[in-house]
């Protein structure tokens, strides 16, 4: 595979439920992020590790829980989530973590929580 | 006030004609520009970066003015295929790379 995937595409999950998404790279990038796109709102940077260690945390409630295991690898817990959570969740990698590069997206997972 | 204002459209606009879309930042500081495209259910994806000295690509041109902190794109000769929505995305560069995006505005081009 290339590019970068996701999984899964779609997720629906009470507000008890725990669950991960997962987003795997294969571009050979340094840096990762999750992004949140709710409908008529722009893009929210939740999260960015650069070579497996976080160095964004946009005051993301605890229910979200970020995990680097590797370069390649990034995962996203969730737990006891809200009605308000259900969003497009994007992954996107790029060369560095420094701003000037173009980052590229996953398809990215359908959440909902009901 | 937001980082990022775009006028949120929907643009209809038939096919072949010339159009343009404008996007405001509020952070001096910010170094990077972009505009990315996102087509409906998918993934946004780098359209072109933005110089200062303004950057062209086939029918597309990119436009930046620091003294009033805007971005333009100019789409010529607009194609069924460039439907989708434009978002405009800046960056301050200080510490990890942090992209603020606009909301993004829908062009429709229409046979």
């Amino acid at each position: 595979e290339t590019g970068v995937t996701q999984t899964p595409r779609h997720l629906v999950m009470g507000m008890t439920n725990k669950k991960s998404l997962k987003c795997e790279q294969h571009l050979g990038h340094n840096a990762m992020y999750w992004y949140k796109q709710s409908a008529k709102k722009p893009l929210e940077l939740m999260f960015v590790y650069s070579l497996e260690e976080r160095v964004e945390n946009n005051s993301v409630p605890s229910r979200f829980s970020p995990e680097c295991p590797n370069s390649s690898h990034l995962f996203l817990h969730l737990h006891t989530l809200q009605p308000e959570d259900s969003a497009l969740y994007l992954c996107a990698s790029s060369q560095e973590a420094s701003g000037r590069g173009e980052q590229y997206f996953g398809p990215g997972t359908r959440l909902t929580v009901t | 006030r937001k980082e990022v204002e775009q006028d949120p459209g929907p643009f209809n606009v038939p096919e072949g004609a010339t159009v343009a879309f404008n996007c405001t930042y509020s952070n001096s500081a910010s170094q990077s520009f972009f505009w990315y495209r996102q087509d409906c259910r998918k993934e946004p994806k780098l359209l072109m970066s933005v110089y200062s000295s303004g950057n062209e690509d086939g029918r597309f041109t990119a436009q930046l003015n620091r003294a009033s902190q805007y971005i333009s794109l100019l789409i010529r000769d607009s194609k069924l295929s460039d439907s989708a929505t434009y978002l405009c995305v800046v960056s301050h560069q200080t510490g990890a790379n942090n992209l603020f995006f606009g909301t993004g505005t829908r062009l429709t081009v229409i046979p």
